[in-house]
């Protein structure tokens, strides 16, 4: 398709162990973006690309998760070693590009994590 | 940080309805976004505002970026069970950190048919 696409839907873990979260942003999109809903809140964010470089890594909210992205295109999150906490949905976007602020983010459906 | 504060949380209405939702935030934003989720789907943009004193429509819904560039608020005429969903409103910084959006909290729209 033609949008932003995240995998898995659903993921059910145990505490403790690590997660792994895929985007795969709208192609030609250089500009990509984690945010993280949990229940009855709005969206926080949590990191931003340009390209492959994480300029803004600001929103992680500690060193358990980290993030990249290759080739300019699909992005990876990875949670360490996982607390009930982090039970959330992770939502990815991108735009076209970042420049001048204007550019609309569009957002997948999301990965709804569940740490048991 | 910033701060957003959308009110109200949630809204029952009747089919036929307009309804009115808004934000205020502690700080100045340049751009005031509105966006829908539904269930199980990502946040889809409804409305962008980029002036104070805005006012811009998309069909049946209309939205206005305040002229304070504090606040902004969502209208939506004759809703339709359609429009059930969260609503979101999202402020834009300026300077080097405008690619960050800061959402509010949502507000839930439920319309009885």
């Amino acid at each position: 398709g033609a949008g932003v696409s995240q995998s898995p839907s659903n993921k059910v873990t145990e505490k403790g162990k690590d997660v792994e979260l895929r985007c795969d942003p709208i192609s030609g999109h250089t500009a990509l973006y984690w945010y993280r809903q949990s229940l009855g809140q709005g969206l926080e964010f949590l990191i931003y690309f340009q390209g492959n470089s994480a300029p803004d890594k600001s929103g992680l909210p500690s060193d358990r998760f980290s993030a990249e992205r290759t080739g300019g295109s699909v992005s990876t999150l990875t949670i360490q070693r996982t607390q009930q906490e982090d039970s959330a949905v992770y939502l990815c976007a991108s735009s076209f590009s970042s420049a001048g602020g204007t550019d609309t983010q569009y957002f997948g459906p999301g990965t709804r994590l569940t740490v048991l | 940080g910033q701060q957003l504060n959308q009110s109200p949380q949630s809204m029952f209405i009747q089919e036929g309805e307009d309804v009115s939702m808004n934000c205020t935030s502690s700080s100045i934003f340049n751009t005031w976004l509105w966006y829908k989720q539904d269930p199980g789907e990502g946040p889809v943009l409804l409305i962008a505002l980029y002036k104070a004193g805005e006012l811009t429509s998309n069909g049946r819904l209309t939205a206005q970026f305040g002229i304070t560039r504090k606040d902004s608020f969502l209208n939506i005429s004759a809703s339709i069970p359609s429009d059930v969903g969260i609503y979101f409103c999202a402020g834009r910084s300026s300077g080097g950190s405008n690619y960050k959006l800061t959402f509010g909290k949502g507000t839930l729209l439920t319309v009885n048919p």
